[in-house]
């Protein structure tokens, strides 16, 4: 166990609905990235937070968005859902050191886009 | 931008023996982490073992090392001994020390299978 954890485990939604997934960091990190794994695939980097200001954006469109709270948990949402949207969202927490942070990930939540 | 290639979509292994998984990575930067992570049917991301780009010495975790080739850009890892609970994906990371944020950059998978 990381110390990472996700809300919900699971989620169905249908196209065009709205949806919001929860991160709470380990204990002592700042900073918060959001991956996306389509089934059979890796990780694709979504964004990262830190000391709630996005700190780098990979190649999704606007309507993914995030935002870190004071205490470093995090949120993720999706706009406007689309099928291809169906996949497990995973967040991992990080504490800089120089260069040396490594991500410790979350068990992610399941989203299915019907 | 950065490229990690896992050419082995999946390998078999019988228990207490070796297997080696390969990653191959593209990038035009000198210094840069490497991992590898392990993602059980649980579906939870663990952190293997991790290489410094700027070491040459292979890292070691238990069971777990990595033959890395940085001129080859070569990043395999060796399990040894394995073990049923070693049955999982695996997939190699690849970070840049030099560009702002530390995102991931993921290999497509490779599926282990142990056999008893």
């Amino acid at each position: 166990e990381t110390g990472v954890t996700q809300s919900p485990t699971h989620l169905i939604k249908t196209r065009g609905q709205q949806v919001t997934l929860r991160c709470s960091s380990q204990s002592g990190h700042n900073t918060v990235s959001w991956y996306q794994q389509a089934l059979g695939q890796g990780p694709q980097f979504i964004f990262q937070y830190y000391r709630e200001e996005e700190n780098g954006r990979g190649n999704f469109p606007p309507r993914f968005s995030g935002l870190q709270f004071p205490n470093y948990s995090s949120e993720l949402n999706v706009n406007a859902l689309e099928l291809d949207d169906s996949a497990l969202y995973l967040c991992a927490s990080s504490r800089p050191q120089g260069g040396a942070d490594t991500q410790y990930f979350g068990p992610g939540t399941r989203l299915t886009v019907l | 931008a950065q490229t990690v290639t896992q050419s082995q979509p999946e390998m078999s292994v019988q228990e207490a023996e070796t297997v080696t998984l390969s990653c191959t990575y593209d990038t035009s930067e000198s210094d840069y982490y490497l991992f590898w992570y392990k993602q059980p049917p649980s579906r939870q991301m663990i952190l293997v073992i991790r290489q410094e780009a700027y070491k040459q010495q292979n890292a070691t975790e238990n069971r777990f090392s990595v033959n890395f080739q940085k001129a080859a850009k070569s990043f395999s890892l060796k399990i040894s001994d394995s073990q049923l609970g070693d049955a999982a994906m695996y997939f190699c990371a690849y970070r840049s020390r030099e560009a702002a944020g530390n995102k991931l950059t993921f290999g497509g998978g490779t599926r282990v299978l142990v056999k008893p």
